[in-house]
């Protein structure tokens, strides 16, 4: 079973809008992490918000908010409103366990493409 | 603070030649991973470092990938020999062990076997 499912391969907005990039995890591990990665074009990794599994309120970062329902395994990452450079790859990863330094496992990735 | 630096960007190789690739992590980053990416996919772990010593690599092929981080600092990947489906961009990443354990990606090496 896949440990990440992003079941929207692609995605539409235009600018100012907001957007719901949809994330689901699958983990018998009480203690997990939940991250949300930008690539653009360009290949690199970007970081953009971190979510806990025992984090209390939902996680924010300027324009990204990361809606965690825990009951539901889901960690949808919401992207108010958009900008053209927002136009990227965007990826879900989980990090299973309490240890910082354990690997991510990533989702197939939705990309995100952002009109004027 | 300087980022996590890759070397080559860029690299065309022909089946059965070896290639290698070079990662130098964030200053004081003890943990180190180098992750292969399929066209369309996500990024998939191939090794772990902490330090100098390998913490997870059981989804390295190991008949054809090695990789080491002698000095726990830099590290390189090689394919010898490359087959057609390595095919990939080869990302390295750091992490620190705090900041919630974040890993920083570097820029990534494209590759691409004819």
């Amino acid at each position: 079973a896949q440990k990440i499912t992003q079941t929207q391969p692609g995605m539409f907005v235009q600018e100012k809008e907001a957007v719901t990039l949809d994330c689901t995890y699958d983990t018998s591990d009480p203690s997990y992490g939940l991250f949300w990665y930008k690539q653009p074009s360009s290949g690199e990794m970007i970081f953009l918000i971190y979510q806990g599994s025992y984090d209390q309120q939902n996680a924010t970062e300027g324009r990204y908010s990361l809606n965690f329902q825990k009951a539901r395994k889901s960690a949808n990452l919401v992207i108010s409103a958009s900008q053209l450079g927002d136009s990227a790859m965007y990826f879900c990863a989980m990090r299973e366990g309490s240890q910082a330094g354990t690997a991510l496992i990533f989702g197939k990735g939705t990309t995100l493409s952002v009109s004027s | 603070e300087a980022g996590v630096a890759q070397s080559p960007r860029y690299k065309i190789i022909e089946k059965r030649q070896s290639v290698a690739f070079w990662c130098n992590p964030i200053s004081g980053h003890a943990t180190l991973y180098w992750y292969q990416q399929i066209l369309g996919q996500g990024p998939k772990l191939l090794i772990q470092f902490q330090n100098n010593g390998v913490v997870d690599d059981s989804q390295l092929p190991k008949d054809r990938f090695s990789a080491e981080r002698l000095k726990g600092v830099d590290s390189t990947l090689k394919i010898q020999p490359a087959k057609l489906e390595d095919s990939a961009v080869y990302l390295c990443a750091s992490t620190q062990g705090q900041d919630w354990g974040t890993q920083y990606f570097g820029p990534g090496t494209r590759l691409t076997v004819l």
